[in-house]
């Protein structure tokens, strides 16, 4: 089993900032690496596929780099709706009979 | 637009069974793969199983194998997931989601539907 790890559990960033978000995987994943927003009470939403490409409608403050174990999800200056939990997906896995998730990074505000 | 509803949670006791469903419009179904994805209270994420666009393979995670069961009618556009032999760790909001087109990762999610395994 692939385990992501994220970094850190928790951030605290005032609006207007830069957040950088962090996740490991215990070994390579290729870009085949998502990242997901929660907000309390809501569902999941994609924001990064690929390591690095936002999903349809995702602002462009949304950023995502890496590859192969290290990645990171950046957002360029805090709104006060991206406070909200963060969670890092591998798909690399075929068959898939194990897509997981990082344990995520709640963002809050400073 | 793409819309997932799930349906079917309900408070059921250890060992018991439940059926959840998932309606799916705005998309054509029968293309893609589709995920559940869980959610205990609290907690994090957890992918549960996915089946592929014409339901020739399907998959599982390790906790649920043997006893969960992924189904889909393309015809009735909706994705179902059977549970067996419930455990109070099987607690959780159920999602589905519909697979994305490059890939195995989760581009639309239901809103969701809680289950809870309790006597």
């Amino acid at each position: 089993e692939i385990v992501m790890t994220q970094s850190p559990a928790t951030l605290s960033v005032s609006p207007g900032e830069r957040a950088t978000l962090s996740c490991r995987a215990s070994q390579s994943v290729s870009s085949n690496l998502a990242w997901y927003q929660q907000k309390p009470g809501q569902a999941p939403r994609l924001l990064i596929y690929g390591a690095s490409t936002r999903a349809t409608g995702i602002p462009a403050r949304f950023s995502g780099s890496g590859s192969g174990t290290e990645f990171t999800l950046t957002i360029s200056s805090l709104q006060s709706e991206d406070f909200a939990v963060y969670y890092c997906q591998q798909y690399n896995n075929w068959p898939p009979n194990m897509y997981t998730f990082g344990q995520g990074t709640k963002l809050e505000i400073k | 637009q793409v819309q997932l509803v799930e349906s079917g949670g309900g408070v059921v006791q250890p060992g018991g069974s439940l059926r959840l469903s998932c309606a799916a419009s705005g998309f054509t179904f029968s293309s893609y793969g589709m995920h559940w994805v869980r959610q205990a209270p609290g907690k994090g994420l957890e992918w549960v199983a996915f089946i592929r666009y014409d339901g020739s393979n399907k998959y599982y995670a390790d906790s649920v194998k043997g006893r969960f069961t992924i189904s889909r009618d393309n015809s009735k556009n909706t994705l179902y997931l059977q549970m067996n032999s419930l455990r109070a760790e099987d607690t959780a909001v159920y999602y589905c989601a519909k697979g994305g087109a490059g890939g195995d990762y989760l581009d639309y999610w239901g809103q969701g539907t809680l289950v809870t395994v309790s006597s």
